[in-house]
C-alpha cells in the first residue's frame, strides 16, 4: 500500500493538547516524518524518526507510533501552531515515498 | 547551513516539457545517504512527492508520474534537474526541492527550497 491517511481538519483550544494522526500499512515498518506548513510558506520538519525534534522546534511537539498509526502531539498548543501538518514515510516496498493528505490545525 | 533554490519557467503551455533546476549549497550530493527530492503542491491542495535522486545516482519516482519524469544531478555544479513531459493544467502547482537523508526506517526532507509556482496554461 502506498497511502497515508490523515484527518482533514482538527481544532484545539489555546493551551490544550491535540493529537494529529497518520495511518498507513507502511508505518508498521517505517517511521513517519512530520512537517508543518504555514500559509504561503514551505514545509518545515517538526518530528522525524522515533521522536526526534530538529533544533529550533519547541518541545511541545512530540511523535509516537503504534502499529499502523503515527501520531504528532502538540502539548499546550499555541496560536503560532495553526498550520497544515503533513506526515511522510516510505511506502510498503521501502523504495518510494508518500505523503499524507494533510491535517489543517485550527487553534481556537 | 544548507540552502536550496528552485528555478525555471513560471508559465508553460499544455503539452510542453517543464524543466526545473534545484541549486543547492551546504552539502554534497556525493555524500553517502544524501539525496535531493522534488515535491509539488497544487494551489490549496496537499503535498505530493514526485522524485528523488540519491548520492549514488539511484533514482526513484512517483508511480503515477514515472513515465513523465526525469531527474539528473550535476555534483560539480551542486544542481539537480527535474523534467516533466506533456504538461497539463492539472500540473499547475508550487514545485519544491528539498535535501533528503534516509537511514534504515527513517528519513526526512530538510530543509526545503522556497518553492516555485508553475502555471500551465495556453
Amino acid at each position: 500500500s502506498s497511502e497515508l491517511t490523515q484527518d482533514p481538519a482538527v481544532s484545539v483550544a489555546l493551551g490544550q493538547t491535540v493529537r494529529i494522526t497518520c495511518q498507513g500499512d507502511s508505518l508498521r515498518s517505517y517511521y513517519a516524518t512530520w512537517y508543518q506548513q504555514k500559509a504561503g510558506q514551505a514545509p518545515v520538519i517538526v518530528i522525524y524518526g522515533k521522536n526526534n525534534r530538529p533544533s529550533g522546534i519547541p518541545d511541545r511537539f512530540s511523535g509516537s507510533s503504534s502499529r499502523n498509526t503515527a501520531s504528532l502531539t502538540i502539548t499546550g498548543a499555541q496560536a503560532e501552531d495553526e498550520a497544515d501538518y503533513y506526515c511522510n514515510s516510505r511506502d510498503t516496498s521501502g523504495k518510494l515515498l508518500v505523503f499524507g493528505g494533510g491535517t489543517k490545525l485550527t487553534v481556537l | 547551513q544548507i540552502t536550496l533554490k528552485e528555478s525555471g519557467p513560471t508559465l508553460v503551455k499544455p503539452t510542453q516539457t517543464l524543466t526545473l533546476t534545484c541549486s543547492f549549497s551546504g552539502f554534497s550530493l556525493s555524500t553517502s545517504g544524501v539525496g535531493v527530492g522534488w515535491v509539488r503542491q497544487p494551489p490549496g491542495k496537499a503535498l505530493e512527492w514526485l522524485a528523488l535522486i540519491y548520492w549514488d545516482d539511484d533514482k526513484r519516482f512517483s508511480p503515477s508520474l514515472q513515465s513523465r519524469l526525469t531527474i539528473t544531478k550535476d555534483t560539480s555544479k551542486n544542481q539537480v534537474v527535474l523534467t516533466m513531459t506533456n504538461m497539463d493544467p492539472v500540473d499547475t502547482a508550487t514545485y519544491y526541492c528539498a535535501h533528503h537523508y534516509g537511514s534504515g526506517s527513517f528519513h526526512w526532507f530538510d530543509p526545503w527550497g522556497q518553492g516555485t509556482l508553475v502555471t500551465v496554461s495556453s
